[in-house]
């Protein structure tokens, strides 16, 4: 069945470091891909998406790529903040009938002043 | 601007007792959702629904019954609480058309003694 793989956090950065979360997914077809955010305390909120292969989805800094060729979707951010401190969640989803989500794992972020 | 709205945001409970989580979107979307989230596991798929008057199972759905009366609402409901059924529960809706994102309420946790 379809699943979504990310990498095991946590993963602890310094302040404006390089940040890359791995994720691949295994589906058959091309299902709709996204990055969630969860921060302490709160419900998921919708970081960025891309719905077709080749596609590049950015917000706040950060950006995915929809990579057919190797089914992935890396999340990158260029210089990391506290205040990205929150867990990561990768997803893929199909439409039609069932626009059911299918979730990685999560992945613990914790940048350090 | 509410969004979804999930209702209590934190109960506990007996074992054996049974309760109602109470979801509510005022976004006219056709597509409903319970999620439970666990340690380790990301967020599971317990029920959903693709409009009024239907329902369908998700991952996990074993211990929960939902009913979808009218568009905005969702209730979830807990027949007689369990341990296992300790988590922090999600409640999403989105349009059904492959591409929208999914939008979440802030969660309601719950604790079964």
């Amino acid at each position: 069945g379809d699943s979504v793989t990310q990498m095991e956090g946590p993963v602890t950065l310094s302040e404006e470091a390089f940040l890359t979360i791995n994720c691949t997914y295994t589906a058959t077809g091309y299902p709709s891909l996204f990055w969630y955010v969860q921060y302490p305390g709160e419900g998921l909120q919708l970081l960025l998406k891309a719905t077709k292969a080749d596609d590049k989805g950015s917000n706040k800094g950060f950006e995915a790529t929809y990579r057919k060729e190797t089914t992935s979707f890396h999340l990158e951010k260029g210089s990391v903040q506290v205040s990205d401190s929150a867990v990561y969640f990768c997803a893929l989803m199909w439409g039609g009938a069932t626009n059911k989500l299918i979730f990685g794992t999560g992945t613990l972020l914790a940048v350090q002043p | 601007n509410a969004g979804v709205t999930q209702t209590p945001k934190f109960q506990v409970l007996k074992t054996g007792q049974s309760m109602t989580l109470q979801c509510a979107q005022d976004m006219n979307h056709e597509y409903m959702s319970w999620y439970r989230q666990d340690p380790g596991m990301g967020l599971r798929l317990i029920h959903y629904s693709v409009g009024a008057g239907i329902t369908d199972q998700g991952e996990v759905p074993n211990g929960y019954n939902v009913s979808r009366s009218t568009t905005e609402d969702f209730p979830l409901r807990l027949l007689s609480a369990a341990p296992s059924q300790t988590s922090v529960y999600f409640c999403a809706s989105s349009k059904t058309d492959g591409t929208q994102p999914q939008h979440f309420g802030d969660g309601t946790r719950l604790s079964i003694l």
